[in-house]
Parts: structure tokens; C-alpha cells; sequence
């Protein structure tokens, strides 16, 4: 079946290390790419997105992330994450044969030890 | 009030119920959602609505009703549920669904969610 893999659910990190959230689909074609993040207590919200250009692309806080299109991935990266870097990581994918279709992965959680 | 917003923020409901949840979104966007969010799954599209017009029914039960009666407003009415229906649910808009735009004016906005239990 079609999906969004996030293949880690839980990662913990001492603050300053480098951060990278894996994101593979399985969907072909032309595809939209997104990461949201979800700070405890708060609303999903964007983080960083994709649409065609530059693979690589920067988002805010200091995160990018590598469309790979021979991979069908898209990899989150941060060279050095901070304690208010906490949160829910989700990958999204909009494939445009599909039309009006999101498909998100089950979500990384990410705590930042300081 | 600026983004989206979701009322209830919580709601307990019987079976033999019949509720709302309700959505607004202050944006000017033409395109609206709704998510399913349960424990230890990816977020489930139920519904997308363009400019009050449903484009997206995930096969969801006819036990969810949306209803969108303007492009500000979007409900989920709830009749008769399951307990595996207990979740979060998100509502988000978008300035337009992916399937106009090609996916650039598609970044969502998402409101705080609903927490539905259904006993």
C-alpha cells in the first residue's frame, strides 16, 4: 500500500547534536513535500515545505530538509537542535495524481535533553 | 481572533448521541479539512471541502456528517458513534486544495483539535 514512513518514533538527543528525521513515501509521480511540527500544548504547524527547484530546501528555526527523488525521501536535518527543538515531527506528502490527497507519517517525537 | 479555531476543545459523548464540532478559520482561505488523529497512526483525511464545495470523502462512515456553509465555516456533525471513534480531530484550511493550485498554495493552517471520547 501507498504510504509516508517515518521510520524513527522516538529519538532523544543532547542539545547541540545534530538532528536528522528520516522520511520515505511510496507515492510516484510529482509530489509536494511538507514537514509540520507540533510544540507541546500547541497547534501543528509548518515547518517547511517542497514543491519543485532546489531539492534542498530551509525552513524556520534553522531546519532544512533534502528531497532525494530517487529515494522517495525527504529527510529532516538540524546541525544543532536546541531543549526548545521538543516536539512532534510530521511528514506530509501531497502526490498530485492523487489530487486533493495528504498523507501524513505517524510522527517523530523528539526530546531535546539540555 | 486570527488562524483556525475549533469548539469544542473537548467533548465526552454517549453513543446514542448527536453533537458538532465546529471550525472557523479567520484566513481568507478557500479550502478546509478535516483530520482524524488516533494514537500511534498517521493523521486520516476525512474531508476537504473547496470554497463549500465537498472534492474529498475518504471513505469515511456516514455516522460523520460535514457540512460547510460558508468558506469560513466547517462542521463535523456526530450521530450514533463508536468507541473507536475517540480521537483527536483537527480541522485546517489552506488558501486553495492541492488538486487547484498544484500543491503551492496548499500549506495548511491547523486549529488546536477536538478531543472526542466516545463512552
Amino acid at each position: 500500500a501507498q504510504s509516508v514512513s517515518q521510520h524513527n518514533h522516538h529519538v532523544i538527543l543532547s542539545e547541540a547534536a545534530s538532528l536528522e528525521l528520516g522520511c520515505n513515501y511510496s507515492y510516484g509521480g510529482t509530489v509536494n513535500l511538507f514537514w509540520y511540527v507540533q510544540y507541546p500544548g500547541q497547534h501543528l504547524q509548518l515547518l517547511l515545505k517542497y514543491f519543485s527547484g532546489d531539492p534542498l530546501v530551509k525552513g524556520i528555526k534553522g531546519f532544512e530538509a533534502e528531497f532525494i527523488k530517487s529515494k522517495f525521501s525527504f529527510n529532516l536535518r538540524k546541525p544543532s537542535v536546541q531543549w526548545s527543538d521538543t516536539a512532534e515531527y510530521f511528514c506530509a506528502v501531497n502526490a498530485l495524481n492523487t489530487g486533493n490527497q495528504f498523507y501524513f507519517g505517524t510522527g517523530t517525537s523528539l526530546t531535546v535533553i539540555p | 481572533e486570527t488562524g483556525v479555531t475549533q469548539t469544542p476543545r473537548h467533548l465526552v459523548m454517549g453513543m446514542t448521541n448527536k453533537k458538532s464540532l465546529k471550525c472557523e478559520q479567520h484566513l481568507g482561505h478557500n479550502a478546509m479539512y478535516w483530520y482524524k488523529q488516533s494514537a500511534k497512526k498517521p493523521l486520516e483525511l476525512m474531508f476537504v471541502y473547496s470554497l463549500e464545495e465537498r472534492v474529498e470523502n475518504n471513505s469515511v462512515p456516514s455516522r460523520f456528517s460535514p457540512e460547510c456553509p460558508n468558506s469560513s465555516h466547517l462542521f463535523l456533525h456526530l450521530h450514533t458513534l463508536q468507541p473507536e471513534d475517540s480521537a483527536l480531530y483537527l480541522c485546517a484550511s489552506s488558501q486553495d486544495p492541492p488538486g487547484r493550485s498544484g500543491g503551492r498554495s496548499a500549506e495548511q493552517y491547523f486549529g488546536p483539535g477536538t478531543r472526542l471520547t466516545v463512552t
